[in-house]
């Protein structure tokens, strides 16, 4: 079956600009996180939502936002772009919350310029 | 809040040899330890999961353990070879905050021939 798809792959932006990651499931997954990922901080985890409902936030500002639709896709926003957003963007799905597997896609490498 | 830390950067090791990356987390809760590999540019791939129930884990050439005493699992890869470098990531899900991972720095592992 096919894996988690991330679109765009590669994305340049100016600052102030804002930005619009997709995030497609595997087929049957509910649950969808999005993680940051930078050579500084690692692995930071951003938002995860379930069954549309976001069930858990990171510790990002606002400026971060995200939104799952009833097929399970889910987008991130981000408005206002600083330097510092410059990250290689994850997304995760898995079955169900919680003690299962994470599949990730190839994520979104956004530069901000 | 919880850390995980992986306390090797790096390691090399001569192919054929057992590669042994360690993962400490810093709070103890009813969870669960995963690994993960990433290669560059690509996002982390599901290797292993292990509950605090388990001793141990196997697959393949793969070996998990968790200590819930010493907060602590070790990953290891028997007969490595130079196909298996990459970085691997430890990661942690518990309490209350289940769908969210916590992940290490990650360990670069490179192994030469």
């Amino acid at each position: 079956k096919a894996g988690v798809t991330q679109t765009p792959r590669y994305l340049i932006k100016t600052r102030g600009q804002q930005v619009t990651l997709s995030c497609s499931p595997i087929s049957g997954h509910r649950s969808v996180s999005w993680y940051q990922q930078t050579p500084g901080q690692g692995l930071q985890f951003l938002f995860e939502y379930f069954s549309e409902t976001q069930r858990n936030k990171g510790n990002f500002p606002g400026r971060f936002s995200g939104r799952q639709f009833s097929n399970s896709r889910s987008e991130m926003n981000v408005s206002t772009l600083e330097l510092g957003d410059s990250a290689l963007y994850l997304c995760a799905s898995s079955l169900e919350v919680g003690y299962t597997e994470a599949f990730f896609g190839q994520g979104t490498r956004l530069t901000v310029v | 809040s919880q850390k995980i830390e992986q306390n090797s950067e790096a390691l090399n090791i001569q192919e054929g040899k057992t590669a042994t990356l360690t993962c400490n987390y810093t709070n103890y809760s009813p969870a669960y330890l995963q690994w993960y590999r990433q290669d560059p540019g690509r996002g982390p791939v599901f290797l292993l999961l292990i509950r605090e129930n388990e001793k141990e884990k196997r697959k393949e050439r793969l070996k998990v353990t968790f200590d819930t005493t010493l907060k602590q699992s070790l990953f290891h890869i028997t007969a490595s070879q130079p196909a298996d470098s990459a970085t691997y990531l430890c990661a942690y899900e518990g309490g209350s905050t289940l769908g969210r991972l916590y992940f290490g720095r990650g360990t670069q592992l490179t192994v030469w021939p």
